[in-house]
């Protein structure tokens, strides 16, 4: 199927990390995505990854891959009250074209 | 900064009143995309156009909802007759569809529709 699941929502407190988690479906993916949606606005890119890297470092954000298992992590060092938002992971489907498909979205709430 | 415009950005309507949404996809982008998102059902992808030609419309009620893109600048996604159940928000993203960053897509903040 095309399902790709994420955990529905995450708390922590400001300056802890972040651990978002994605499984996604299709192995031949050759890139994986991390949007991010604040309230009331469309899809933000934060980062991918190409599917040959198992991480990938971007400042506060990581990005584990681990192809075997079809898992993907989104790790936020020293979370901030900015970074409450809706989390989503994204796959590349090959169809014939390259459909991108998102998962459920984690909903991520930091508190003072 | 480029950026995708969508208009409008809230719409209520009555229940049959058919709704028009346009977006303006990033000059130079070739892949535009129209999603749908609801609490129940996350984000769902309604149609997908590559060079203004449309390529899946897999996701979309056809006998109610079109996507067509009349030019280059300008997508359009039409629901005649509008039903409660269309309420949700709805996303237009486009993308450079070739190179490393084919699949970046740029999302519109989106139009929210309410239909009574």
């Amino acid at each position: 199927g095309e399902d790709v699941e994420q955990s529905l929502f995450l708390s922590v407190r400001e300056g802890d990390s972040s651990v978002i988690n994605c499984t996604y479906t299709d192995s031949s993916s050759t890139y994986l995505y991390w949007y991010k949606q604040e309230p009331g606005a469309g899809l933000q890119l934060l980062t991918y990854i190409f599917s040959n890297m198992d991480m990938k470092q971007d400042q506060r954000l990581t990005v584990l891959l681990n192809k075997k298992d079809k898992h993907l992590s989104l790790r936020i060092a020293d979370t901030q009250t900015g970074d409450s938002a809706i989390y989503f992971c994204a796959e590349t489907l090959n169809t014939g074209f390259q459909k991108l498909v998102f998962g459920t979205g984690t909903r991520l709430l930091v508190s003072p | 900064d480029a950026r995708v415009t969508q208009t409008p950005r809230h719409k209520v309507t009555e229940m049959g009143q058919e709704v028009t949404m346009r977006c303006q996809p990033i000059l130079g982008h070739n892949t535009v995309f129209w999603y749908r998102q609801t609490m129940m059902q996350g984000l769902e992808l309604l149609a997908y156009f590559r060079n203004r030609a449309p390529l899946d419309d897999s996701g979309m009620p056809k006998d109610r909802f079109s996507a067509e893109m009349p030019d280059a600048t300008l997508a359009t996604l039409k629901i005649q007759p509008s039903e409660p159940r269309d309420s949700a928000v709805y996303f237009c993203a486009s993308g450079p569809g070739q190179g490393v960053g084919a699949n970046v897509l740029t999302f519109g903040a989106g139009s929210r529709l309410t239909v009574l």
